[in-house]
């Protein structure tokens, strides 16, 4: 089945500069990447989303990146705000698999004012 | 529209007890699944629904039972709870194919001692 690994598991950044996380994937039908963002005590809530015949997508101060070949995908987010402070999920599915989401691990960020 | 709701929202089992979560969703979704998270392992898959009658195992399966006798529910029963089963369980649909977003319930903490 997929595996999907994700790093790093903790990220500490000052108000206003980038981060950057990333993950691979194992299946190369792979198709549909989301990432989730999920605030202390809340559900997974979808912040950005790629699909296998896209490089990159933009939406305001968050973008994500895949490279198929290498087999990885990044969430970057740029000018982060202390309200950015979340735990972050990416995942994979196939549509092979049922559309079965694969997370990562994810990635606790912590932005300081 | 409510979008996924889970019921209930905490409890408290003692070994040996059974239970049924309920997940309903009111976007005449396809496909529906049963995630549980525990700290550093992200989201695993226990079952999922591709359709209303149709169940799956995913990959952590044992201890768990479902059932969809309705395209709008997915129940997740646990016949005999362990300690082992104390988590934050879930429920998530997607429209089906093509792979899209996954909704996600409120979740549903549950201890087991």
């Amino acid at each position: 089945g997929e595996n999907v690994e994700q790093h790093p598991s903790t990220l500490s950044v000052q108000e206003g500069d980038s981060a950057v996380i990333k993950c691979t994937y194992s299946d190369s039908a792979s198709n549909y990447f989301p990432w989730y963002k999920q605030e202390l005590g809340k559900r997974p809530q979808l912040i950005i989303d790629i699909r296998s015949n896209v490089g990159e997508k933009k939406d305001q101060r968050i973008a994500v990146t895949l490279n198929k070949t290498a087999k990885h995908f990044s969430l970057h987010i740029t000018e982060t705000q202390p309200e950015d402070s979340a735990v972050y999920f990416c995942a994979a599915s196939a549509v092979y698999n049922f559309n079965k989401f694969y997370f990562g691990s994810g990635t606790k960020l912590n932005v300081k004012p | 529209n409510a979008g996924v709701t889970q019921t209930p929202k905490f409890r408290v089992l003692k070994t040996g007890q059974s239970m049924t979560l309920l997940c309903a969703q009111d976007m005449n979704h396809e496909y529906m699944y049963w995630y549980r998270q525990d700290p550093g392992m992200g989201l695993r898959l226990i079952h999922y629904s591709v359709g209303e009658g149709t169940t799956a195992k995913g990959e952590v399966p044992d201890g768990y039972n479902v059932s969809r006798l309705k395209k709008q529910n997915f129940l997740l029963g646990l016949e005999s709870a362990a300690p082992s089963q104390t988590s934050v369980y879930f429920c998530a649909s997607t429209r089906g194919i093509p792979s899209t977003e996954a909704f996600f319930g409120q979740g549903t903490r549950l201890t087991v001692v």
